[in-house]
């Protein structure tokens, strides 16, 4: 399967401050990203699709505008929590889809996630 | 809608007994089925998928997941477990077509003791 990293692994930033999380597809090229959010001792929850080069598309509930996703190249799509609050706090996973030509389209591989805490 | 019930939030177990975690799913059309493992703090590692064909599946680390259509199961086994098996399990559908999203169960600590 594929491997995918996530950047930062932990990141504390204070309320009202931007991050950034990186999703890199180390050794496949994805068409189709996944961003998930979990709470502590819950599931995870999809929050947006993001497709390479067009706008992602987001789950019912979840501010766009807030958490802005760029999916600029076949490898690297981000997540950027905008004005970010306490209750932004949580666990972020990325996943990609794997590839049709491989017979493996209907898998998808996470990343190790992202811990952010605001404080 | 597809939707995923795992009964079981923990199952205590010791190590070499075996376990089963449980795994229901309601859907209207067929579904793809999957079991993903969580250790603390890290993502989530295919264990085993069931797509079609045989309806016993075997992952890796000694696991295996039997699909019943009948009974909208797809329960997970492992006739021996270890201590290293203590982690965070979540049964996953998905209907498959263009989006391919994953529908997830809210999880079960399996919690092998020694």
């Amino acid at each position: 399967g594929a491997v995918v990293s996530q950047h930062p692994s932990r990141v504390i930033c204070k309320s009202g401050t931007s991050v950034k999380i990186e999703c890199r597809s180390l050794d496949f090229q994805a068409t189709t990203m996944f961003w998930y959010r979990q709470f502590p001792k819950q599931s995870l929850m999809l929050m947006a699709t993001s497709n390479e080069g067009s706008k992602a598309t987001y789950e019912q509930g979840v501010e766009k505008d807030k958490f802005l996703i760029n999916h600029a190249s076949l490898t690297l799509s981000t997540l950027t929590v905008t004005s970010a609050h306490p209750e932004d706090s949580s666990f972020y996973i990325c996943s990609v889809r794997g590839d049709r030509t491989s017979g493996s389209s209907y898998e998808q591989y996470f990343g190790p996630g992202t811990r952010l805490t605001v404080t | 809608a597809q939707s995923v019930t795992q009964l079981d939030s923990q199952v205590p177990v010791f190590e070499e007994a075996p376990v089963e975690l449980r795994c229901n799913y309601s859907s209207s059309v067929s579904v793809y089925l999957f079991w993903y493992v969580q250790y603390p703090n890290q993502g989530l590692q295919l264990l085993l998928k069931y797509l079609s064909g045989s309806t016993l599946v075997k992952g890796i680390n000694g696991f295996e997941a039997e699909f019943n259509k009948s009974q909208t199961s797809f329960h997970l086994r492992k006739p021996s477990v270890h201590i290293s098996d203590t982690a965070e399990y979540f049964c996953a559908v998905t209907p498959g077509g263009a989006t391919n999203k994953l529908i997830f169960g809210t999880g079960t600590l399996l919690a092998v003791q020694p």
